[in-house]
């Protein structure tokens, strides 16, 4: 089955430590994306690729970093995580060309 | 600067009514448009999506919306709404030629649906 997988799904965790919320697609797709969903706020991009090794920053990429080695992964990496992180995140991919991206089911992360 | 307003936060129908979500858009250039739909606890899915030709385009669930240029709109339509259609729906805008890195989201509307 064509699929974005995110883990883990839930995650609870301290502020400042280090954590990565990894993302794989099965559907040899060249863009991937991050995206964090907040009310009242909709969909904000964080950080996409276009393909292998090649990383750009969205429009809220403060306090995150990614890495795109492999064509099916890119995890998502909060280095010192703060409450403001609290949020629920999406990974997608999409085909280059072909418009619309396919979506994970989404990390709800809450940092204390 | 490039944008997308979704202006109904929160719509309630009657299961049968038929629906209108409205979407306008800021973009320079001609846009690819889309909406998706994220029922509770789930990822979003694409309904439907617009890139050129016939301004009226069908999706998936009998959901249809029409993009008119000189209104910078791109309203959501279904003619007869199930109970199963309550979900938040999301309009999207991104640069044509396919390069949809950069999908821009509006905030979302929440349908509700009563028997």
């Amino acid at each position: 089955e064509a699929q974005v997988t995110q883990n883990p799904r839930y995650l609870i965790t301290v502020t400042g430590k280090k954590l990565t919320v990894t993302c794989s697609q099965n559907m040899n797709h060249e863009y991937m994306s991050w995206y964090r969903q907040d009310p009242g706020l909709g969909l904000r991009q964080i950080y996409y690729s276009m393909n292998v090794e090649v990383t750009d920053k969205g429009d809220v990429p403060e306090g995150y970093k990614v890495s795109r080695k492999e064509k099916r992964n890119f995890p998502l990496i909060l280095e010192s995580p703060s409450p403001n992180q609290t949020s629920l995140y999406f990974c997608a991919s999409s085909q280059q060309g072909s418009g619309g991206y396919t979506f994970g089911s989404g990390t709800r992360l809450t940092v204390v | 600067a490039q944008s997308v307003t979704q202006p109904d936060i929160h719509i309630t129908v009657s299961e049968g009514a038929s629906l209108e979500l409205r979407c306008n858009y800021s973009y320079g250039a001609t846009p690819y448009l889309f909406w998706y739909v994220q029922s509770p606890g789930q990822g979003l899915q694409l309904l439907l999506k617009y890139f050129s030709g016939d301004t009226l385009v069908q999706g998936i669930k009998g959901f249809e919306a029409e993009f008119k240029r000189s209104q910078s709109s791109f309203n959501l339509r279904k003619p007869s709404v199930h109970w199963s259609d309550a979900a938040e729906y999301f309009c999207a805008v991104g640069p044509s030629g396919g390069a949809t890195n950069k999908l821009i989201f509006g905030t979302g509307t929440l349908l509700a649906v009563q028997p």
